[in-house]
């Protein structure tokens, strides 16, 4: 069956960057984007980014641009998202998911445990 | 990008039909999608591309859309049902996607 397998919690300190990542397995890891979402404590649903697994290209949202990357490695079906210049606003709990039919812009089908990322001095 | 707007919340009888509505702009190519978030996991997908169901979702959910308002029913609650209900659009201008600010479903 198909499984995203996340990283476990980090604690940071503000100004500092983390990394998530995201094992995947049961299904054909290129034919499917990567999406990344982030929910903070109490929060709803916030959408960060996606990494097309087949080429690498990658799009994100507004609010991360210049402070995420994402990335994969295709020998171990593992996606990497790395947020940098963290402050408090940016404790959450961190979701990768995967799309559920190989086009853009379909739903998110199959998500990861989720990491939580806790930013305190 | 854009706001996506959702009534904060729907409280319905059991056996009774729940109705979320998702504001934003639908259509033009643009898709919606809908997931049910119970406290302290995962969301989940329950209606993707506007109307279709992913395997293992019963047919209690449904989701249609029409101008700019896409909606998600559920048929016959449960209190299984309870949970916070988000709508996601995925903006085919710009291949990104924003999600609605969700609706806690009560079920009396």
């Amino acid at each position: 069956q198909v499984q995203l397998l996340q990283s476990g919690g980090e604690v940071k300190k503000p100004g500092a960057s983390v990394t998530v990542s995201c094992k995947t397995s049961g299904y054909t890891f290129s034919n499917h984007d990567i999406n990344w979402v982030r929910q903070a404590p109490g929060q709803g649903l916030e959408w960060m980014g996606w990494i097309s697994i087949y080429n690498g290209h990658t799009n994100y949202a507004q609010n991360f641009r210049g402070r995420v990357t994402m990335t994969t490695d295709t020998s171990t079906s593992t996606v990497y998202m790395e947020l940098r210049s963290l402050s408090s606003a940016d404790t959450a709990i961190y979701y990768c998911a995967k799309e559920i039919r190989a086009v853009s812009g379909t739903g998110f089908d199959s998500w990861g445990q989720g990491t939580l990322v806790t930013v305190s001095s | 990008s854009y706001a996506v707007t959702q009534p904060p919340s729907v409280s319905e009888a059991p056996g009774q039909t729940a109705t979320i509505t998702c504001a934003a702009e639908i259509g033009g190519g643009n898709r919606v999608h809908w997931y049910q978030q119970k406290p302290g996991q995962a969301p989940v997908l329950v209606v993707f591309d506007g109307t279709l169901r992913p395997s293992g979702i019963p047919d209690r959910f449904s989701g249609s859309d029409s101008g700019n308002t896409a909606t998600l029913t559920i048929s016959r609650v449960e209190a299984g049902d309870e949970a916070v209900y988000y709508c996601q659009v995925w903006d085919r201008d710009t291949d990104t996607f924003v999600f609605g600010t969700g609706t806690e479903v009560t079920v009396l």
